[in-house]
Order: C-alpha cells, then sequence, then structure tokens
C-alpha cells in the first residue's frame, strides 16, 4: 500500500537558517503530494502540493519538487522565522476511491530568536 | 464562511460511554473525511463520505460509525468508548479528488479513561 515516510523529528533551527524536512514515497500510481503545516492548537491547512513529476510547489517561501526518480518530496525554506515554528506533514493521495490522504509521521519545527 | 467546525474542542468520556462528534462544513463539499492524530503519528483515516448518504471505512474504522444526511453534516459516532480511541479527531472535506486540497477543522481532542 502507499506510505509516506519524514526525516526524523524534532527539528530545532535558529532564525534564519535553512530548512530540509526530507519526504520519500511508496505508491502504486502517480500521486498528488502535500505538505501541511498545523500550528499550534489548530488543525492542519495546505502549505503546498505538487500534481505530477517535476512539479515545483511553493508557497510563503517554502518550495518542494516532485522527484520521481527518487520517489522524494523535500520541503525547503532559505530563511526560516520564528513563526514558521510547527509541525510539518508530508502526505500523498492517489486520487483513488474517497481520495484518501496518506501521512507522514509530522515533523515539529522549532525556530528560536 | 466559517469553513469546516467541529465540536466538542475537548472532551473526557469514561470506558463504555458514547458520544457523536459533531461536523459542519459551509463550503458545499461532497466529499468529507474523519481522521485521528495520535501523538507523533501522522494523520490515519477512520471514516469517508463521497456525497449525502454515501460513506465508507477508512484504515481505522472500528469503533466508530458515521452518517451522512446531508451534505454539510458529518457526525462521528463512539460507540463504548475505550481508552485506545484517546486522540485528537480531525475532520475535513474537499471539492473533490486527487490534488484537491482538503479542508480541516480545529479538531476534538478525546481522553477515554
Amino acid at each position: 500500500g502507499d506510505s509516506v515516510t519524514q526525516m526524523e523529528g524534532p527539528v530545532t533551527l535558529s532564525e534564519e537558517a535553512f530548512l530540509t524536512i526530507n519526504c520519500t514515497y511508496t505508491a502504486t500510481g502517480y500521486p498528488s503530494l502535500f505538505w501541511y503545516v498545523q500550528y499550534p492548537g489548530e488543525g492542519l491547512q495546505l502549505l503546498l502540493k505538487a500534481t505530477k513529476a517535476d512539479d515545483k510547489g511553493s508557497n510563503k517561501g517554502f518550495e518542494a519538487t516532485y522527484r520521481k526518480e527518487t520517489t522524494s518530496f523535500h520541503l525547503e525554506k532559505g530563511s526560516v522565522q520564528v513563526s514558521d515554528s510547527a509541525v510539518y506533514f508530508c502526505a500523498l493521495s492517489e486520487g483513488t476511491s474517497g481520495s484518501r490522504l496518506t501521512f507522514g509521521e509530522g515533523t515539529q519545527l522549532t525556530v528560536n530568536p | 464562511n466559517a469553513g469546516v467546525t467541529q465540536t466538542p474542542k475537548f472532551r473526557i468520556l469514561k470506558i463504555g460511554q458514547s458520544m457523536t462528534l459533531q461536523c459542519t462544513q459551509d463550503m458545499n463539499h461532497n466529499y468529507m473525511y474523519w481522521y485521528r492524530q495520535d501523538p507523533g503519528m501522522g494523520l490515519k483515516l477512520i471514516y469517508y463520505s463521497v456525497g449525502a448518504g454515501i460513506t465508507d471505512k477508512g484504515e481505522v474504522p472500528n469503533g466508530y460509525n458515521v452518517s451522512r444526511s446531508t451534505t454539510e453534516d458529518f457526525p462521528l459516532r463512539l460507540e463504548l468508548a475505550a481508552p485506545s480511541q484517546t486522540s485528537v479527531y480531525f475532520c475535513a472535506s474537499s471539492h473533490g479528488t486527487g490534488a484537491y486540497e482538503q479542508y480541516f477543522g480545529p479538531g476534538t481532542r478525546l481522553t477515554v479513561t
């Protein structure tokens, strides 16, 4: 079945540091890939997505590129802010029945001033 | 436009009690979902619905029931609560399948003791 694996966390960075959160996936077809973010006490919200190989999703300075050859969708940001502190989830959707999202375990990011 | 709303925000149940978690969306989405989030884990799909009157099981449906009598509402029923159902429950909705974004409610934190 489908699965998503994220780098083990948590991750602690200083403000303005470079961020990478690794995500690899296993899927039988050609999934859409997502990064969702969960701020403390809130539900998840979509950060960015990519729907086919070599697509780059971007939003709020975050980027991720759909790499079919390495089955990866790593999240990057060049300069993190304290306000980026949150839990980040990589997810995929095969688009089949119910369009369920398969989530990774989540990565807690803490950015210190 | 409230998006996806959930009630209650918090609840403590005793073993064997029952309760209903409410979920309402005002975006006229056909697809609705219930997930549970356990500490340090990604979200797991409990049940989903592709339209009023149509529901189907997800990955972890045991101990839960759902109904979908209207487009807007998708309540989740817990029968005979068990400690293993202690979790945070999220309701979500989407316009379509595959690459469509899922919109999440703020969650219900449930403790069964």
